[in-house]
């Protein structure tokens, strides 16, 4: 089945502490992003890449890191969490020869306390 | 500074009825758009799209319009039944050729309820 698969579902962190949501497809897709979800702001993204190891900014990507060594992974990295990052984030991946945007992933629900 | 907006937060219809959603839009370099649908606890899955050399495409009872000059589009839903309440989000992207180039913007969503 093609999927984008996101872990954890649920994670609860402590301010500071390090942590990485993964992030695989196995659709071959070049494209992969991540964005979050908050109320009334709707999804924002974060950052999204076009094929391994290229990356770009999205709208809201201080605090976040990510990195493409592989075509089928994309993890996002919290160096140092704090509280404004809790969040619903979603992973997400895209092809060039789709005209359906992005293939989304199930979520993970973040809490930062 | 929000390029893609959607004003309605929430959006309430008699089954049967029409259900209009609505987005606007201010970065003229968008030439693509579409619309996700997303229920509680799953991600968006993609409902319909439209290219900027167009201002209509219909898939079944769902429609999309796209006004360029105003930079609006809406998406038309007949007849609503109740299990098509969810959040709607409608998106956008400097894109041409109608695929995906990564850079995908997106409105705030429209809870739309449908009752029975």
């Amino acid at each position: 089945e093609a999927q984008v698969t996101q872990n954890p579902r649920y994670l609860i962190t402590v301010t500071g502490k390090k942590l990485t949501v993964t992030c695989s497809q196995n659709m071959n897709h070049e494209y992969m992003s991540w964005y979050r979800q908050d109320p009334g702001l709707g999804l924002r993204q974060i950052y999204y890449s076009m094929n391994v190891e290229v990356t770009d900014k999205g709208d809201v990507p201080e605090g976040y890191k990510v990195s493409r060594k592989e075509k089928r992974n994309f993890p996002l990295i919290l160096e140092s969490p704090s509280p404004n990052q809790t969040s619903l984030y979603f992973c997400a991946s895209s092809s060039r020869t789709v005209n359906y945007g992005y293939t989304f992933g199930s979520g993970t629900r973040l809490t930062v306390v | 500074d929000q390029q893609v907006k959607q004003n309605s937060p929430s959006l309430s219809v008699q089954e049967g009825r029409i259900s209009i959603l609505n987005c606007d839009y201010t970065n003229s370099m968008f030439d693509y758009f579409l619309w996700y649908k997303k229920y509680p606890a799953e991600g968006p899955t993609f409902l319909i799209s439209i290219s900027s050399i167009k201002d209509k495409n219909e898939d079944g009872r769902f429609t999309v319009f796209l006004n360029k000059s105003a930079k609006h589009l809406s998406l038309h839903i007949v007849p609503s039944q109740p299990g098509d309440s969810a959040v709607y989000f409608c998106a956008a992207s400097p894109n041409a050729g109608g695929t995906s180039y990564g850079k995908l913007t997106f409105g705030q969503g429209t809870i739309l309820t449908v009752h029975p």
